[in-house]
């Protein structure tokens, strides 16, 4: 079946830093990578969409400058945080669009970020 | 009021018990997904439907579009099926709405 990898698994960074998070899609081209990011005992919230080839679309509230997708093939998207801060501690996922599913999407296995 | 809504919250269950877990939401949606979380954080994709029931193994997913409600059921409920349970839905072409989820705990 379609696979998401997604690494690191888990990734403790210094304030000021910057994280790269990828997701590769192994048996199948991800035209449409969702990033999402979930707080403790919330729901996941969606943060952009990216497109390969294409500008990555935004959620409102969400600071393009700070969380930088790339997706620069058709099986590699990146989810870089810039300059973290412990406020961004939390647990990140993406997950591919792939129509050829019969549930339309397949996740990553998350990415938890510390900040110290 | 979020737009997707789950019941219980919590849930905890003895070992062969039947679970049921309820999903409701108030928006006009093109497909309803069911995923399971584990404890480390992925999440597996259960179920996806637009109408009526589909069935996978110990696992049962209904949908009734005109009351906007769907439900989860386990049966033979299995301490290994201890997750989270979340439902899911597709507005339009692309985006996920999801619920926050149902924390089931079977016991022994």
């Amino acid at each position: 079946g379609a696979v998401v990898s997604q690494h690191p698994s888990r990734v403790i960074c210094k304030s000021g830093t910057s994280v790269k998070i990828e997701c590769r899609s192994l048996d199948f081209q991800a035209t449409t990578m969702f990033w999402y990011r979930q707080f403790p005992k919330q729901s996941l919230m969606l943060m952009a969409t990216s497109n390969e080839g294409s500008k990555a679309t935004y959620e409102q509230g969400v600071e393009k400058d700070k969380f930088l997708i790339n997706h620069a093939s058709l099986t590699l998207s990146t989810l870089t945080v810039t300059s973290a801060h412990p406020e961004d501690s939390s647990f990140y996922i993406c997950s591919a669009r792939d129509a050829r599913t019969a549930y339309g999407y397949t996740f990553g296995s998350g990415t938890r970020l510390t900040v110290v | 009021k979020n737009e997707v809504e789950q019941s219980p919250q919590n849930l905890t269950a003895q070992e062969g018990e039947f679970i049921t877990i309820n999903c409701s939401y108030s928006v006009g949606i093109s497909a309803l997904h069911w995923l399971q979380q584990h404890p480390g954080g992925g999440i597996v994709s259960l179920f996806m439907l637009s109408s009526g029931k589909k069935k996978h193994g110990r696992l049962i997913a209904t949908i009734n579009i005109q009351e906007k409600h769907s439900s989860l059921h386990i049966t033979a409920s299995h301490p290994r099926d201890s997750a989270v349970y979340i439902c899911a839905v597709k507005v339009g072409n692309e985006k996920l709405t999801f619920g926050t989820g149902t924390r089931l705990t079977i016991i022994p």
